[in-house]
């Protein structure tokens, strides 16, 4: 079975430019979370979709983040403007089923830099 | 949501058991113990979950207080691949969205001697 994946692995950007990254779940998997993790933390939810709903999303700083998940499968985090703070991995998790106690299965990550 | 206490930090031998604890006092009567680790430059990786239960699998065994606010995870015999930094973690289910939440704190690094 593939595993989750992330791209692109690792980008540098200057502060104020813009940055995309890209997840595709695990196939059939109904849920989608994005963290972020700053260097020496814990991971931190910044959005979670069921199937292409919004569950949570209150940790979202929704002034510069947004995320949408097309047809509930794939799904892109972008960050515009960037800041020196946005600096960390993101990283994109997935599980089965809507309902239920459901492991996650989450990508390497994507490491970005900002300058 | 319910928080989860864990030492900063621990070590130990190779071939020897590993006991991480974790406090979780605030725990709901619905909420899981998840567990899991995290390799150096990887994602996070599932371990082990159980309810009130003591759970096994091939990676390693659950230990949850009969009160459930604490838990024990224990690796029983240490490798050098098990140095990780292993997160306890609260599954909470919201009950209006039909969907669960994870929320990380800052884990224990697990450092193995060889």
């Amino acid at each position: 079975e593939a595993g989750v994946a992330q791209s692109p692995r690792y980008k540098i950007i200057e502060k104020r430019q813009s940055v995309a990254f890209w997840c595709n779940p695990i196939s059939g998997h109904a849920t989608l979370y994005w963290y972020q993790q700053i260097l020496g933390q814990g991971p931190k939810l910044l959005i979670q979709f069921q199937n292409n709903g919004v569950v949570d999303d209150s940790q979202l700083p929704k002034d510069r983040f947004s995320a949408e998940r097309l047809k509930g499968v794939d799904s892109t985090l972008k960050i515009q403007p960037a800041k020196l703070e946005d600096s960390a991995v993101y990283l994109c998790a997935s599980s089965p089923r809507p309902h239920g106690d459901e492991k996650l299965f989450f990508g390497s990550g994507t490491q970005l830099s900002v300058l | 949501d319910a928080k989860t206490t864990q030492p900063n930090s621990m070590e130990s031998n190779e071939e020897e058991p590993v006991h991480l604890p974790c406090n979780h006092s605030t725990i709901s009567g619905t909420d899981y113990i998840h567990w899991y680790r995290q390799l150096p430059s990887q994602g996070p990786e599932y371990v082990i979950h159980g309810l009130t239960s003591n759970v096994n699998n091939r990676m390693a065994s659950l230990a949850i207080a009969e009160d459930r606010k604490s838990s024990t995870l224990i690796l029983h015999r240490a490798t050098l691949r098990d140095a990780a930094v292993y997160y306890c973690i609260l599954r909470h289910w919201r009950f209006i969205q039909g969907a669960q939440k994870l929320v990380f704190g800052q884990g224990t690094r697990l450092t193995i001697n060889p």
